[in-house]
């Protein structure tokens, strides 16, 4: 099976700017979760769909918002862009044994 | 409110030596705990993991030991190989959690 796959992998913005990142997970998964690793951070959760649905989510302001579609594609969308949301934005998928498996995740920079 | 902690932000290691990464954890109704392996520019990678329902759990040079009474989860890595350095990360589920809880990391760098 083809791994958690995530587009794109770098992207450079400016503030005010806003961003969407795509995530597809390995085929059968239907939970989709996001994190944010910022630089001697650990990951922070962001949200989790499932089946379409946002499950949980996490404590981050509501510029980040996310959505999962019906083939569990999902996408994660940043507004107004500020520099601290400079991160990796990881994405996983969760098998039915609750195993998450990561994609190599997208690199983001706010100039 | 950090309820999964990794106190030691980095370890070094001689080759061939152990490793042992510590994790503490707060909520008592965390069942299912991992070990994540990541390398810069890279998404981490499943290592290892363990139910409550158990004490120990080895795959080659791994072994997670969890001490429920204590809240405690540990990493063991033997023998250490340069090839193991890069950012370890432990979480922690609860029943019916379809969440983790991560800690912050501990970096292992292994000298040859």
């Amino acid at each position: 099976k083809a791994g958690v796959t995530q587009t794109p992998r770098y992207l450079i913005k400016t503030r005010g700017q806003q961003v969407t990142l795509s995530c597809s997970p390995i085929s059968g998964h239907r939970s989709v979760s996001w994190y944010q690793q910022t630089p001697g951070q650990g990951l922070q959760f962001l949200f989790e769909y499932f089946s379409e649905t946002q499950r949980n989510k996490g404590n981050f302001p509501g510029r980040f918002s996310g959505r999962q579609f019906s083939n569990s594609r999902s996408e994660m969308n940043v507004s107004t862009l500020e520099l601290g949301d400079s991160a990796l934005y990881l994405c996983a998928s969760t098998d039915s044994q609750e195993t998450q498996y990561f994609g190599p995740g997208t690199r983001l920079l706010v100039l | 409110d950090q309820q999964v902690k990794q106190n030691s932000p980095s370890l070094s290691v001689q080759e061939g030596r152990i490793s042992i990464l510590n994790c503490d954890y707060t909520n008592s109704m965390f069942d299912y705990f991992l070990w994540y392996k990541k390398y810069p520019a890279e998404g981490p990678t499943f290592l290892i993991s363990i139910s409550s329902i158990k004490d120990k759990n080895e795959d080659g040079r791994f072994t997670v030991f969890l001490n429920k009474s204590a809240k405690h989860l540990s990493l063991h890595i033997v023998p250490s190989q340069p090839g193991d350095s890069a950012v370890y990360f432990c979480a922690a589920s609860a029943p019916n959690f379809n969440k983790f809880y991560f800690g912050s990391g501990t970096k292992l760098n292994v000298k040859p």
